[in-house]
């Protein structure tokens, strides 16, 4: 079983909706988590990070951590063709901060106009 | 400020090739990590540098791949002999402080072994 699983997609919606992205993870000593954004032959983007359970809100994008679930999701409103990308859950466990991270597999966002 | 620098952005090689890749990481970062992502998989993590000292060295595939950071400053990654399992995208990335700060990456060698 993988440590964390992430729905490859792709998820197709139109411009202007809201787009809900979700992780789980079976580690409970995760504690810091993040949602990176990849476009097509480009790195990892850092779009958001928290520290534990909770939500943090910056502009178009929530991120929501759940540890009772472990759960974490992205929320964009809004969408726009240029959200189409993507999107990369990457986790940690609290001893190493950020620095060793264990990725999602992604999911493949396309907004269409 | 310039982003994490990786060279080259593609390389292409015969099996059993040594092939070396660079990475800059952001100015003043102390944090320098390499990360791949192989076919069909998920990103993994390969190594944490702190400075010029390897902190983590627990993903390395095997000894064919020898990292350096000379200086504490630029990172290089050799693949010798390289496989065929080896290609994929090798990401650098860099973070401040200790463990503190998320990681910022850079654009990634894609390595292509035939």
């Amino acid at each position: 079983q993988k440590e964390v699983e992430q729905d490859p997609g792709p998820l197709s919606v139109p411009e202007g909706a809201i787009v809900s992205l979700n992780c789980t993870y079976s580690n409970s000593a995760f504690q810091y988590f993040m949602w990176y954004r990849q476009y097509s032959r480009k790195g990892p983007e850092l779009l958001m990070y928290t520290y534990s359970s909770g939500n943090k809100e910056d502009g178009r994008f929530t991120a929501q951590v759940d540890k009772s679930s472990k759960y974490i999701s992205l929320f964009i409103r809004d969408s726009q063709p240029s959200d189409s990308a993507t999107y990369l859950c990457a986790m940690s466990a609290g001893s190493g901060g950020y620095n060793k991270l264990i990725f999602g597999a992604g999911t493949r966002l396309a907004v269409h106009p | 400020e310039a982003g994490v620098t990786q060279f080259p952005s593609h390389s292409v090689i015969e099996k059993g090739q040594t092939v070396t890749l660079r990475c800059d990481p952001i100015s003043g970062h102390d944090n320098l990590y390499w990360y791949r992502r192989v076919m069909g998989k998920e990103i993994k993590f390969l190594l944490h540098f702190v400075k010029e000292s390897k902190q983590d060295e627990s993903g390395m595939p095997n000894n064919r791949f020898l990292a350096e950071r000379t200086g504490g400053t630029y990172s290089t990654l050799k693949v010798q002999p390289a496989e065929l399992e080896d290609s994929g995208v090798y990401f650098c990335a860099s973070s401040q402080g200790m463990g503190a700060e998320p990681l910022h990456f850079g654009n990634g060698t894609r390595l292509t072994v035939t």
